[in-house]
């Protein structure tokens, strides 16, 4: 089954630029989506297909995918942003999930 | 404005049967340009997906579940649903339907996501 990396958590002040990873073999590859969930919230789509923003979500939020590690990277970080975010791809008919960052703005 | 709502029992005894609807509103599962999705995520753990259905019936599962899951799709009232046999505490957990877009399979709309719990 192919795995995906995510460190458990990331702490940025606010203001600062957050960058979260995801690592896979290959990852590069792939199409890499990232979600965004809050506490007690269902997740909610923040980049798609590696670097594309839904309708919606901030410019703030941008994606980047090359070699074994994909790209999450919050601009001028919010005291909002704080969440978990996991990194998807999809392999071989299955989709896979990272296992999440606690991201903590402070 | 395309919604989910996800429905069905919140407590399940241990070896039996967890069964889940998702209503679908202001879209089609018959939609050809999306697969439709469950998803887990246990008490304080990450998300783990289960499975999604084409609107032909054509379904793709986890591995990790061992063929437990069953997915079916009803077009005539718009809902897809979720079956997980022989349950135990491990399968308790928050359970959410969504919408992939075909080819990429990205869930760009969720729902709110039900507790289901497997306790006797």
């Amino acid at each position: 089954s192919y795995d995906l990396t995510q460190p458990l958590s990331l702490s940025v002040a606010p203001g600062q630029t957050a960058t979260l990873t995801c690592g896979g073999d290959n990852i590069g590859n792939k199409n890499v989506h990232w979600y965004q969930q809050k506490p007690g919230q269902a997740p909610v789509l923040v980049i798609y297909r590696d670097s594309n923003r839904p309708s919606g979500i901030p410019e703030r939020f941008s994606g980047s995918n090359s070699g074994n590690t994909a790209t999450l990277t919050i601009s001028r970080a919010q005291a909002g942003d704080e969440a978990d975010y996991y990194c998807q791809v999809g392999d071989s008919g299955t989709e896979v999930f990272g296992g999440g960052t606690k991201l903590t703005v402070l | 404005q395309v919604q989910l709502q996800e429905s069905g029992p919140g407590l399940v005894k241990p070896s039996q049967t967890l069964s889940l609807t998702c209503t679908v509103s202001g879209d089609s599962v018959s939609n050809d340009n999306y697969y439709w999705t469950w998803l887990r995520q246990p008490p304080g753990k990450g998300l783990e997906w289960i499975g999604y259905i084409y609107y032909t019936g054509s379904a793709y599962y986890n591995p990790s579940l061992k063929s437990r899951a069953t997915i079916s799709v009803d077009t005539s009232k718009n809902q897809f649903s979720l079956k997980l046999t022989s349950v135990t505490a491990a399968d308790t957990a928050v359970y959410y339907c969504a919408r992939a877009l075909l080819y990429f399979f990205y869930l760009d709309v969720w729902g709110k996501g039900t507790t289901g719990t497997v306790s006797s």
